[in-house]
């Protein structure tokens, strides 16, 4: 079975302090993705990225960076310059293959963090 | 954005009563799901359909049930709802089942009293 852990219920920082939100996953497929997803206060989901298993660069995205790394299974988010803009809610998702029909495109969800940025 | 609506956006509703949820995709895409948000839990599948009329079940769909009779619409029905049943439910929608990533509308608040 698949599963997603993210240790960090809550974390709080000062506006401009870089922030790393961690995200371990357990499968025993080779293929999958890997997905992060924001939820601001307002409630809806925005999907950031998606990673897959062959592809271990580093990725980054303005102040937005992922550290995806095979040997620890682990997929982290880290923000650099945090702002008061980024006070959400952040999931990471994991996404396995078709498995004899009964997990079309599932996103097990790890169970969240919550992120603050003070002024 | 992603067209994807979910009405009511907010309901109240009390024990026993069956609420039917929509959900509706302009982007004409095949796969649809439909999650509930509980606080410590993420977001858990209740139910998918990978196509008209072809539905299944994730992993907390006992009380729910689904159809799809139309690739637009994707409605979640509460037989009887229960307390436990409180939660935000969301729809996602995916243009492939494996690659592409989950679009989310912007879900529905229930509140089973």
């Amino acid at each position: 079975a698949q599963k997603v852990t993210q240790a960090q219920t809550e974390i709080s920082v000062v506006e401009k302090e870089d922030v790393t939100l961690d995200c371990v996953y357990e499968t025993r497929d080779t293929t999958y993705y890997l997905f992060w997803y924001k939820q601001p206060p307002s409630g809806e989901l925005v999907f950031l990225i998606r990673r897959n298993s062959f592809d271990e660069q580093n990725e980054i995205s303005g102040r937005y960076s992922w550290n995806f790394q095979k040997s620890t299974s682990s997929f982290n988010f880290t923000i650099t310059a945090s702002q008061v803009v980024d006070s959400a809610v952040y999931f990471c998702a994991l996404r396995m293959p078709n498995a004899g029909g009964t997990s079309y495109g599932k996103l097990t969800f790890g169970q969240g963090t919550i992120l603050t940025v003070h002024p | 954005d992603a067209g994807i609506t979910q009405s009511p956006r907010h309901k109240v509703t009390e024990t026993g009563t069956p609420v039917t949820l929509r959900c509706h995709q302009t982007e004409n895409h095949r796969y649809m799901y439909w999650y509930r948000q509980d606080p410590g839990h993420g977001l858990r599948l209740i139910h998918y359909s990978y196509g008209v009329k072809d539905t299944d079940k994730g992993e907390v769909s006992d009380g729910y049930s689904v159809s799809r009779s139309k690739t637009e619409d994707f409605l979640l029905t509460l037989e009887s709802a229960t307390s436990s049943q409180t939660s935000v439910y969301f729809c996602a929608i995916s243009g492939r089942v494996f690659s592409y990533e989950q679009y989310f509308g912007p879900g529905t608040r229930l509140t089973v009293t």
